[in-house]
């Protein structure tokens, strides 16, 4: 069973930085891509940062391309998202999402719960 | 960017009803890369269909997905209690990905 578990949301200052953790099982972690999708409180999905299964290649909105950089450890079955210089409209429910193959043109067919970062002062 | 939009933006209907939702593109997705999600309150997204009409892995067959270019559906034959939530489109076949606004669908 694939499990997707978020980490390292929180209350934190605008201009501040966090980094989430997304610790994946139940599957070969390398062979397929993963992403962040956001959802600000009453908001539809937006679509954040992915990455390719071998981490040769990554993706980025352009509301948070400069400031948020994506990375992944296949040796420990792990994502992340490093986070600088949060704006208040980054306030949003992170989602880790597996891609169905390698590459970015995939859809997410595994979800995380989520983990909440607040932007605030 | 392809911008998804979503219609109607609520749809209320009773159990044992046929739903019928939609999704225009603003240009053609590329390959029918297009996938629907199902989000219930306080959960994560759940794929539904991908590939424009393909059902994935334990979605009931009374969902059913439809079309290509830009204008696709997504049809719930007969709606159970447990299909009352928010659903996404999202087309993955140009980036940046993005995501329609969503459709509510809800208990009349």
């Amino acid at each position: 069973e694939v499990q997707l578990l978020e980490s390292g949301g929180g209350l934190v200052q605008p201009g501040g930085s966090l980094r989430l953790s997304c610790a994946a099982s139940g599957f070969t972690f390398s062979k397929y891509a993963m992403s962040w999708v956001r959802q600000a409180p009453g908001k539809g999905l937006e679509w954040v940062s992915t990455i390719s299964g071998n981490g040769d290649s990554t993706y980025y909105a352009d509301s948070v391309k400069g400031r948020f950089t994506i990375s992944r450890d296949n040796s420990k079955n792990t994502l992340y998202l490093q986070t600088i210089s949060l704006r208040a409209e980054d306030t949003a429910v992170y989602y880790c999402a597996k891609s169905s193959g390698s590459s970015w043109r995939n859809y997410f067919d595994n979800w995380g719960q989520g983990t909440l970062v607040t932007v605030s002062s | 960017d392809i911008v998804l939009t979503q219609s109607p933006g609520t749809l209320s209907l009773s159990p044992g009803e046929r739903a019928t939702l939609s999704c225009r593109a603003s240009q053609s997705v590329s390959g029918s890369y297009l996938a629907w999600y199902q989000q219930k309150p306080g959960q994560a997204p759940r794929l539904l269909i991908y590939a424009a009409s393909g059902r994935a892995t334990g979605t009931p067959d009374r969902f059913s997905g439809s079309g290509s270019g830009t204008d696709f559906t997504l049809t719930i034959s007969r709606l159970e209690p447990e299909d009352f939530a928010v659903y996404y489109c999202q087309q993955y076949g140009s980036s940046p990905q993005t995501f329609g606004q969503g459709t509510k669908v809800e208990i009349k």
